[in-house]
């Protein structure tokens, strides 16, 4: 039982580039979340899911996207890389009202 | 959207002492509480939740609700410098997502 697990765990991207950025979850849980963390301040929920096929838009969505395919995976995608988007990404389950977190991205937009 | 303040530290208390982290949430209608312990370059995870008024204990952590006053507290007793990290407290909103503050950081000074 993995929890929740991300790839990659550092990238390095250039301005105007796209990534994916995985999670992935092993507890068949269906609310998922994906967040970022700027230094010093606490998390930012980009986006969020409810389940396969229903995601909705949480505090900081713009220049990213997201689908929810299937219970397990929830991928985050940044089409035109801008520096704002260097972060740390945290993605998270619900479990019990509470939320588990994967090790996170730490991206950086040069 | 709901607000929740930390002071950002840091809080420096030597080993063996009581550590006290406060939080201040907006909206009083909020019902869920949660502390999040995060060390440096590390995801966050979960240390304690309360719902009711009132303290929880759990080993050396103790959380305390005072929903009048809108605020949460977290206190560690005999501090270790392994407690040194960053306390995030964060609330529930609608649609299970949470709020975070900003967080505290806590150095305990052997």
């Amino acid at each position: 039982n993995a929890g929740v697990t991300q790839t990659p765990k550092f990238r390095i991207l250039k301005i105007g580039q796209s990534m994916t950025l995985q999670c992935t979850q092993d507890m068949n849980h269906n609310y998922m979340y994906w967040y970022r963390q700027d230094p010093g301040m606490g998390l930012k929920l980009i986006y969020y899911s409810v389940g396969a096929g229903i995601t909705d838009k949480g505090e900081v969505p713009n220049g990213y996207n997201v689908s929810r395919s299937t219970t397990e995976d929830f991928p985050l995608r940044l089409e035109l890389a801008a520096p704002s988007q260097t972060s740390v990404y945290f993605c998270a389950c619900n479990r019990g009202g509470a939320q588990y977190f994967g090790p996170g991205t730490r991206l950086t937009v040069t | 959207q709901k607000e929740v303040e930390q002071n950002s530290g840091p809080l420096s208390v030597p080993e063996g002492a009581i550590a006290s982290l406060n939080c201040t949430y907006s909206d009083r209608g909020s019902q869920s509480f949660f502390w999040y312990r995060q060390y440096s370059g590390k995801s966050p995870e979960l240390i304690m939740f309360i719902y009711s008024n009132g303290d929880k204990e759990d080993g050396r952590f103790t959380a305390q609700l005072n929903k009048a006053s809108q605020y949460v507290s977290l206190l560690i007793r005999d501090s270790q410098p392994s407690d040194s990290a960053t306390y995030l407290c964060a609330v529930l909103e609608y649609g299970n997502k949470l709020v975070f503050g900003a967080g505290t950081i806590l150095r305990v000074k052997s």
